[in-house]
Order: C-alpha cells, then sequence, then structure tokens
C-alpha cells in the first residue's frame, strides 16, 4: 500500500487563499502522477487538475483554471494546490490522489483528505 | 464538456448480484475506473481500465464496458460493500467523475 498524508484542516474567511499540501513518503514525485479532487459536503467527487503524463505537464479543470495553482517541491518531494478567492462553494474536503506509475488516468490511492471550511 | 450519469441509488439484498451502470458518449472508447467510498472514509480504487482489479480488490467485483455504458458488478454482495461508487473516465485531458451511486444492501 502506498500512503498519502496531507496537511491538517484549515478555516479560511471569503476571499483568502488556502494551500494544502501532500507527501508520498517513500516515492519521489517523478514517478507519479499527482492529481486533486474535493468534495463538498454531502456532494460527489469532483476533479480539480493534476498531471497528465501524455502531454509531461499539470491539467486542470476549466472550472478552476485561473483560480488554482498545483506545485510540486521536488527537494522535499511535497505536491501542494493552492486555490485562491476562496467562497462559501469552496468548503469541501480536498483529496490528493495519484497514480503510482505514470501508466494511466486512474488513481490508485488516495490521502486522508484536507477538511477546507470557507466562513467569515 | 464529457458527462458520466449514473442512477443515484441501486439496493441489493445480501448474497445477490448488484450492478451498477455508468453511461457517457462512447465511453466503451474510454478506459473507465470505479472507486468506493465509505462514509467518512477516502474513496478506493475497485476497477480500473474497464475489467482491472487492484490488488486486495475482493473477487466479487467485477467490471464490463461497451458501447455508452460501463457496469461495475457485485456478485455475492455483502453488507461491507454498501458504499458510495463512483466512475470515471479520461477525456481531453481531463478527469471526470460520474455523479455517484448509493448503494444499499438491504
Amino acid at each position: 500500500q502506498v500512503q498519502l498524508v496531507q496537511s491538517g484542516a484549515e478555516v479560511k474567511k471569503p476571499g483568502a487563499a488556502v494551500k494544502v499540501s501532500c507527501k508520498v513518503p517513500g516515492y519521489t514525485l517523478t514517478a507519479l502522477s499527482m492529481h486533486w479532487v474535493r468534495q463538498a459536503p454531502g456532494k460527489g467527487l469532483e476533479w480539480m487538475g493534476g498531471f497528465d503524463p501524455e502531454v509531461a505537464k499539470i491539467m486542470y479543470a476549466k472550472k478552476f483554471q485561473g483560480r488554482v495553482t498545483m506545485t510540486e517541491d521536488t527537494a522535499t518531494d511535497t505536491a501542494h494546490m493552492e486555490l485562491r478567492s476562496l467562497t462559501s462553494e469552496d468548503t469541501a474536503i480536498y483529496y490528493c490522489a495519484i497514480n503510482k506509475n505514470r501508466r494511466g488516468h486512474y488513481f490508485d490511492f488516495w490521502g486522508q483528505g484536507t477538511r477546507v471550511t470557507v466562513s467569515s | 464538456s464529457y458527462e458520466l450519469t449514473q442512477p443515484p441509488s441501486v439496493s441489493v439484498s445480501p448474497g445477490q448480484t448488484a450492478s451498477i451502470t455508468c453511461s457517457g458518449d462512447k465511453l466503451g472508447f474510454k478506459y473507465s475506473s470505479w472507486y468506493q467510498q465509505r462514509p467518512g472514509q477516502s474513496p478506493v480504487l475497485v476497477m480500473y481500465q474497464d475489467n482491472k482489479r487492484p490488488s486486495g480488490i475482493p473477487e466479487r467485483f467485477s467490471g464490463s464496458s461497451s458501447g455508452n455504458t460501463a457496469t461495475l458488478t457485485i456478485s455475492g454482495t455483502q453488507a461491507m460493500d454498501e458504499a458510495a461508487y463512483y466512475c470515471q473516465a479520461w477525456d481531453s485531458s481531463t478527469a471526470v467523475f460520474g455523479g455517484g451511486t448509493k448503494l444499499t444492501v438491504l
């Protein structure tokens, strides 16, 4: 099994930004395809973006383009997802998920989730 | 944008077979994956590339895909299989999830 370890819960005010991190102990990020998926309370899964090995770059869902940045710190093998201009609609659990071998567009393993609450 | 459609709910009796469908335009020409999510837990991959089971997933889980529909089948359904199930496909460098199906084992 592969473990993904995410940063802790966050509470933010509307208009602020949040940065969530994800680490995969024992693995280097360049060997994985890292993705971010969120789930609003009582709702389904929503893909935000991630690494597409076919084009060798991070792709973003159109809904989040311009408001999200996903980065990978190769020095610490930590992935980050920053979402800006938060509104109450961004209250959700944010998951990092990986394709372990960069060989498919599915998600082998998932982090424990980071709860982000946006409230004034 | 590409869309995947799932029934909101499916009910099954213990020991019976449950089938959960996922519909999308020409879905059979793409690979489908399925995730199980129990309440309060992270999703778990239960099927990938239409019909491949990850290590540790029971043999009672199987998958198929043809035309516009992918199907996750659970044979001999157990109480522990009660969960939400999400299909997922990849289209134009974008991952797409279905809306999810709540499987109830009565």
